[in-house]
């Protein structure tokens, strides 16, 4: 299988507090995992992305772990702010190339 | 960063007309890709190309086609549109499929079919 499950679709979280979004993937030879970014009415962007000969990496308030056994990874941002209100979307690459995305989640930060 | 330039940025069409999208990278990039976003499905993949007249079906192809007339422009042709291909249209570059190999997005094709 090549799906990628994204929960949740949309997610209302306090300004300051933190925001975490789960994927799984079903094929266990997933090597790489990225994460974008879509702010209204712009294109999707790069933000993180993790390997998966890598357990944790974190970037600038974003952190992304993967479980490899239990084929789930996922992002957490700390410290939300405004800005941070946007679509995001997680991927998973497969060994022949085609990267699968998730359906999405709206992020909304309340002041 | 990478330029990925498509065109036209809003489309409507009726049912059964025939739709082209341009896509054009300036980066040299071997990938091209077509992907369409719509609301509880995210990105999903029609048709991508390693090259000049390369083609590589998606996961979502049925009622389109694209060709890569060069290593810089890969179009979407729609040729008897129907409402259900509404959609927005993203087209993306890379430079290969490996791990770690970044996708840049052009800033998207609304296409209303009415």
């Amino acid at each position: 299988g090549e799906q990628v499950e994204q929960l949740p679709s949309i997610l209302r979280v306090q300004e300051g507090s933190s925001a975490s979004i789960n994927c799984t993937y079903e094929n266990s030879a997933s090597n790489y995992f990225p994460w974008y970014k879509q702010e209204p009415g712009e294109n999707p962007k790069l933000i993180i992305d993790i390997r998966s000969n890598m357990e944790r990496k974190q970037t600038q308030g974003l952190i992304v772990l993967l479980d490899k056994k239990a084929k789930r990874f996922s992002l957490h941002i700390t410290d939300t702010q405004p800005g941070d209100s946007a679509m995001y979307f997680c991927a998973a690459r497969y060994n022949q190339g085609k990267l699968i995305f998730g359906q999405g989640t709206k992020l909304s930060i309340k002041p | 960063e990478a330029a990925v330039t498509q065109s036209p940025r809003n489309k409507v069409t009726v049912t059964g007309g025939n739709v082209t999208l341009s896509c054009r990278q300036t980066n040299s990039h071997n990938y091209m890709y077509w992907y369409r976003q719509d609301t509880g499905h995210g990105l999903r993949l029609i048709h991508y190309s390693y090259g000049a007249g390369n083609l590589q079906i998606g996961d979502v192809p049925d009622g389109y086609k694209a060709t890569r007339t060069t290593q810089e422009d890969f179009f979407l042709l729609l040729e008897l549109a129907s409402p259900s291909q509404t959609s927005l249209y993203f087209c993306a570059s890379s430079d290969g499929q490996g791990a770690g190999n970044t996708l840049y997005f052009g800033e998207g094709s609304r296409l209303i079919v009415v």
